[in-house]
């Protein structure tokens, strides 16, 4: 299988804090990461994606500076929204590929994150 | 670039009756074409994907999907539905031998009814 983990599953913090996502995988390493934005009825919209060791790669549109993301192993990549406001509550769901497929990469998600910012 | 369109926000059925959902996709080359699963409040599961070979493809909880080339369509079909199948459920075309991180539809909302 191929399980990928996310940590805390729905959060809700007070505007103006800080709130860091964990997105682990748990039976394979994940040489790429991929974080997610999806509001409700609507389709995911990739916010970066990252290769462990690497910065990452970031989606126009997309504040670097307040989505702060760390790829430190082949099996941890974090999302920091910093200085949450409520505009960012929103679902955020990772995902990982395993690096191994000969023709383009499945790609295994997350459970999903829901933030709520007060 | 690549896009998908998933023509149908909404789908309902009976339970027990056959489902097609709709996908059509534009690239210029071979795609890499995948349907995932949402059900409420989780992330995305693979339902099937296809790359090359056999247009026909075989996936995960009795789903296929068919690869048309001439249509620009990889429609998903369940010949009999359940009420667990009563999801959100995404299109996503890859591009071959490029970047291979898929553009996803705006998904397709399947309610089942008893």
């Amino acid at each position: 299988g191929a399980v990928v983990s996310q940590h805390p599953s729905w959060v809700i913090c007070k505007s103006g804090t800080s709130v860091k996502i964990e997105c682990r995988s748990l039976d394979f390493q994940a040489t790429t990461m991929f974080w997610y934005r999806q509001f409700p009825k609507q389709s995911l919209m990739l916010m970066a994606t990252s290769n462990e060791g690497s910065k990452a790669t970031y989606e126009q549109g997309v504040e670097k500076d307040k989505f702060l993301i760390n790829h430190a192993s082949l099996t941890l990549s974090t999302l920091t929204v910093t200085s949450a406001h409520p505009e960012d509550s929103s679902f955020y769901i990772c995902s990982g590929t395993k690096g191994v497929d000969l023709y383009g990469e499945t790609q295994y998600f997350g459970p999903g994150t829901r933030l709520l910012v007060l | 670039a690549q896009s998908v369109t998933q023509p149908d926000i909404h789908i309902t059925v009976s339970e027990g009756a056959s489902l097609e959902l709709r996908c059509n996709y534009s690239y210029g080359a071979t795609p890499y074409l995948f349907w995932y699963v949402q059900s409420p409040g989780q992330g995305l599961q693979l339902l099937l994907k296809y790359f090359s070979g056999d247009t026909l493809v075989q996936g995960i909880k009795g789903f296929e999907a068919e690869f048309k080339r001439s249509q620009s369509s990889f429609n998903l079909r369940k010949p009999s539905v359940h009420w667990s199948d009563a999801a959100e459920y995404f299109c996503a075309v890859g591009a071959a031998g490029g970047s291979y991180i898929p553009t996803f539809g705006r998904g397709t909302s399947l309610i089942v009814h008893p």
